[in-house]
């Protein structure tokens, strides 16, 4: 089983749609990561978290430390929003990394 | 602008003949980090330094090497790269090991 899973694996929405993203951890983390990877390959970091919520634009992460469970929620989804998403998790020194959703937003 | 510059961002060799991939931040992090990316297994480490002088194995070392000799510099050396070393590499940098990352455009090599 891996230490952080990420779902749903591929996710398909029309523009408009509220999208949720979860990303769900075994192991003690000092932090969390959403990162965003375009086609083409540049990945950016999204949010990194620690503890309740952050937001920025149409973008917002909460972690729940208790649940060991994060979510990645976008607002008014667009087609340029179309990424891959990866979670990722302190531990130990390490960073652990879910496998990533790959989100397609359709106009 | 703060940012994490790789080179090159392609490179088709042939087996056998060494290559550098160069990684350079302007962030004077102390943080900096190696890593592949290939279908279906995610983004894994290579090598990582936590700070000059101080390199360390990723989860995926083999036939790489690394050197940390100023802060800025992290350079990804393959001595006698094999197809099964072709990928995407990614550099990335945060002012330490448990910070924000800041990820490099990538370097997609391809040996033959």
């Amino acid at each position: 089983k891996n230490e952080v899973e990420q779902s749903p694996q591929n996710l398909t929405a029309q523009e408009g749609e509220f999208i949720t993203i979860n990303c769900s951890y075994s192991v003690g983390i000092s932090a969390l990561h959403w990162l965003q990877q375009h086609p083409g390959g540049g990945i950016v970091s999204l949010f990194m978290l620690s503890s309740g919520k952050k937001k920025h634009g149409r973008l917002i992460a909460t972690i729940n430390i208790q649940e060991k469970h994060s979510s990645l929620h976008i607002t008014a989804s667009h087609p340029r929003d179309s990424a891959v998403y990866i979670c990722a998790v302190h531990s130990n020194y390490q960073l652990i990394w879910g496998a990533g959703t790959k989100l397609i937003i359709k106009p | 602008e703060a940012q994490v510059t790789q080179n090159p961002r392609y490179l088709i060799t042939v087996t056998g003949k060494k290559l550098t991939v160069t990684c350079s931040q302007n962030m004077n992090h102390e943080y900096m980090s190696w890593y592949r990316q290939d279908p279906g297994l995610g983004l894994r480490q290579i090598y990582y330094s936590m700070n000059v002088e101080v390199t360390d194995k990723g989860d995926v070392p083999e036939g790489y090497k690394v050197s940390r000799k100023e802060k800025r510099n992290f350079p990804l050396i393959l001595e006698s790269p094999s197809p099964n070393q072709t990928s995407l590499y990614f550099c990335a940098s945060s002012v330490t090991n448990t910070g924000e990352l800041f990820f490099g455009e990538g370097s997609r090599l391809t040996v033959l």
